[in-house]
């Protein structure tokens, strides 16, 4: 099993919909876990890092399910802007990112 | 707009060449990194430096030597690289390694796309 992995998609969806991304970590001792953004060719953005109580940014919401081992990303009232990658990240106690392999979006008009 | 800097943004050599990718931050972090990233695949950690000594080195081949002159400036210098290598060479950096709200959010640079001929 992979230490992190997400479903790499892609996610078609049309603009103004909802979509909801998990990615799925293995070592219980993670403490620290991030959601990233990457557009073609570019280099990953820092969207949130995803704490216990869940966070929220605008449109993005983020949450964390220790128990079953999971980080979830929901993008409301998607965007054409908002098609991109997005990377989960998950930071071990060797201080080490392990990122997923990132869930393609397709935001259509 | 991206407060990690790298350069160059686009770098060809031979196999037999010796070149340097650079990385500046202007955040007052202590702690940055080096990734590699190939096409349509995540970020794998080279390196991370913190407070400008190495503190983790993810057995890469010996061909990439980094440097950490000062806690702004990272370096990542390369000699008898192989083909393979062609990548994108990310330059991230955080407040440190310790866990804890933002503390290790790691910001990256726009990379270096490097094709080694």
């Amino acid at each position: 099993r992979k230490e992190v992995e997400q479903d790499p998609g892609p996610f078609n969806v049309p603009e103004g919909a909802t979509v909801a991304f998990n990615c799925t970590y293995s070592n219980s001792a993670s403490q620290s876990f991030f959601w990233y953004r990457q557009d073609c060719r570019k280099e990953p953005k820092l969207l949130m890092s995803v704490y216990s109580s869940g966070n929220e940014d605008g449109r993005f919401t983020a949450q964390l399910n220790r128990a079953s081992q999971y980080i979830s990303l929901l993008i409301r009232d998607s965007k054409l802007s908002d098609s991109a990658t997005y990377l989960c990240a998950v930071n071990s106690r060797t201080y080490k990112y392990i990122f997923g392999t990132g869930t393609r979006l397709k935001v259509l008009a | 707009d991206t407060e990690v800097t790298q350069t160059p943004k686009h770098l060809v050599m031979g196999m037999t060449n010796k070149k340097s990718l650079k990385c500046e931050q202007h955040m007052g972090h202590r702690a940055m990194y080096w990734y590699k990233q190939k096409a349509k695949k995540p970020p794998e950690l080279m390196f991370v430096y913190s407070y400008e000594k190495l503190s983790i080195n993810e057995s890469v081949p010996s061909r990439f030597s980094p440097e950490c002159p000062n806690s702004s400036l990272l370096n990542l210098h390369l000699h008898a690289l192989q083909p393979e290598d062609s990548a994108l060479y990310l330059c991230a950096s955080s407040q440190g390694l310790r866990q804890g709200r933002s503390y290790n959010e790691q910001f990256f640079g726009p990379g270096t796309r490097l094709t080694v001929l």
